[in-house]
């Protein structure tokens, strides 16, 4: 069965530094999300992407972060200058919306470690 | 502002009984809503999906009802296994798909 692929898998870096996580979706899908979970705390909605346009985005979702799709198979999330308090597990989703009530498909996550 | 809650952080239920979830929600008139599974360290994995106008809605050993008077879902794990132990998460939107918080199932043997 097709899956949502994410890496690094783990990612550590230095406060200030930029991060780009990767992810590569379902390849027929058409809608893509980034999520992100804190340790011990629910799964967030960051920011919904359709149409090479974001189409949602939550209030964390602010001008530190950015999602580019650069190419037919890839979808990124980049933070520009890691916080502390961006350590947190990030989740990519797709979807393909044939219907409007079409479930997420996840990956298995990144890691990130801010110290 | 627009909420879900699921009633129990953490569940324990005897192997072979039926586990029952609780998903209530505010400020959404939502058409359907979804549940997923989530294993520690791992991404949500879909399970059902109900719409506004189904009362009930079943696959395998699972059942989901909806009732969008009470806003509210109950989602039920008949025959219990302990390869159910997972934490079980409500979903509700269209481009903004919010989660709740989940409750932990744990199985017992």
């Amino acid at each position: 069965e097709p899956e949502v692929t994410q890496t690094p898998s783990h990612q550590v870096t230095q406060m200030g530094q930029e991060v780009i996580l990767r992810c590569v979706p379902i390849s027929n899908h058409l809608y893509f999300y980034w999520y992100r979970q804190i340790l011990g705390q629910k799964v967030e909605f960051l920011v919904s992407f359709y149409n090479n346009e974001i189409s949602e985005k939550s209030e964390i979702f602010d001008d530190q972060f950015s999602v580019e799709r650069p190419d037919g198979s890839n979808f990124t999330l980049k933070i520009r200058s890691t916080k502390l308090e961006d350590s947190a597990m990030y989740f990519c989703a797709s979807s393909d919306r044939v219907m409007r009530n079409s479930p997420l498909h996840f990956g298995n996550g990144t890691r990130l470690t801010v110290t | 502002s627009q909420k879900i809650e699921q009633n129990s952080e953490a569940l324990n239920i005897q192997e072979g009984k039926t586990a029952t979830l609780t998903c209530n929600y505010t400020n959404y008139s939502p058409a359907y809503l979804q549940w997923y599974r989530q294993d520690p360290g791992r991404g949500p994995v879909f399970l059902l999906l109900i719409r506004e106008n189904e009362k009930e809605k079943r696959k395998e050993r699972l059942k989901v009802t909806f009732d969008t008077t009470l806003k509210q879902s109950l989602f039920h794990i008949t025959a219990s296994q302990p390869a159910d132990s997972a934490t079980y998460l409500c979903a509700l939107g269209d481009d903004k798909i919010i989660f709740g918080k989940g409750t932990r199932l744990h199985i017992l043997p």
